[in-house]
């Protein structure tokens, strides 16, 4: 089975960083994403990590370590519109060439003034 | 803009009355997805076609079932809906062709509310 876990539930205060982690043991590994979703809406596309190592973008950085299957996504100088749920999302081999995505429940993120 | 546009955004519809949800894309993607939402929950894929090739979940209920009338186009339909198929519909698309670093893309979704 495919198995994807992140804390439920985060807060942080505005300006501040977080960190919020992901653990995953799948059968197979073909990258990880990061995802945003804010309520009601649809998820939308953050960061990509293929091999270990950090990608920064900005605000955000992702982190990926194969071996340990573990990734983290990094959020400084944090604002009150970064109150989102963040997911975590591991692509498998598919089918010739899908490449599905297989996601972790999210992680719900408040920012507080 | 390119884009993933889902039709329409809220869904009603009574318990076992057939429903479809609609999807189009501009971005000229090989594979689309669709996903199921719950509340607090992971989106869960459903089912996901690469150009006319479809591929099922093993454990999506055979009351969904989808169509890909043509690259653009996707449509969920699910023939008789129970009160736990209440949820949000997702549509996605990627490039695919072993683009392994194409994140998905996503519409809107649809809000389904069975009554």
């Amino acid at each position: 089975g495919q198995n994807i876990d992140q804390p439920t539930e985060m807060t942080a205060t505005e300006g501040a960083i977080v960190q919020i982690n992901c653990t995953y043991q799948t059968s197979g590994f073909n990258g990880l994403f990061w995802y945003q979703q804010h309520a009601g809406e649809a998820p939308t596309f953050l960061s990509y990590n293929v091999l270990d190592g950090l990608e920064e973008k900005g605000r955000f950085s992702s982190f990926l370590s194969r071996s340990k299957g573990y990734s983290y996504l990094l959020l400084k100088e944090l604002q009150m519109k970064d109150s989102a749920s963040y997911l975590c999302a591991v692509r498998l081999h598919g089918s010739g060439n899908t490449g599905k995505l297989i996601f972790g429940q999210g992680t719900t993120l408040q920012v507080k003034p | 803009d390119a884009m993933v546009i889902q039709n329409p955004r809220y869904q009603v519809t009574q318990f076992g009355k057939p429903v479809t949800l609609s999807c189009s894309q501009t971005l000229n993607h090989n594979v689309m997805y669709w996903y199921q939402q719950k509340s607090s929950q992971a989106p869960k894929l459903l089912f996901h076609y690469y150009d006319k090739d479809f591929n099922n979940e093993a454990d999506t209920p055979d009351n969904f079932q989808s169509r890909r009338p043509n690259t653009s186009f996707c449509f969920l339909d699910i023939r008789s809906p129970g009160l736990g198929d209440a949820a949000m519909y997702l549509c996605a698309t990627s490039r695919g062709g072993g683009d392994r670093n194409s994140p998905l893309h996503f519409g809107n979704g649809t809000r389904l509310t069975v009554t």
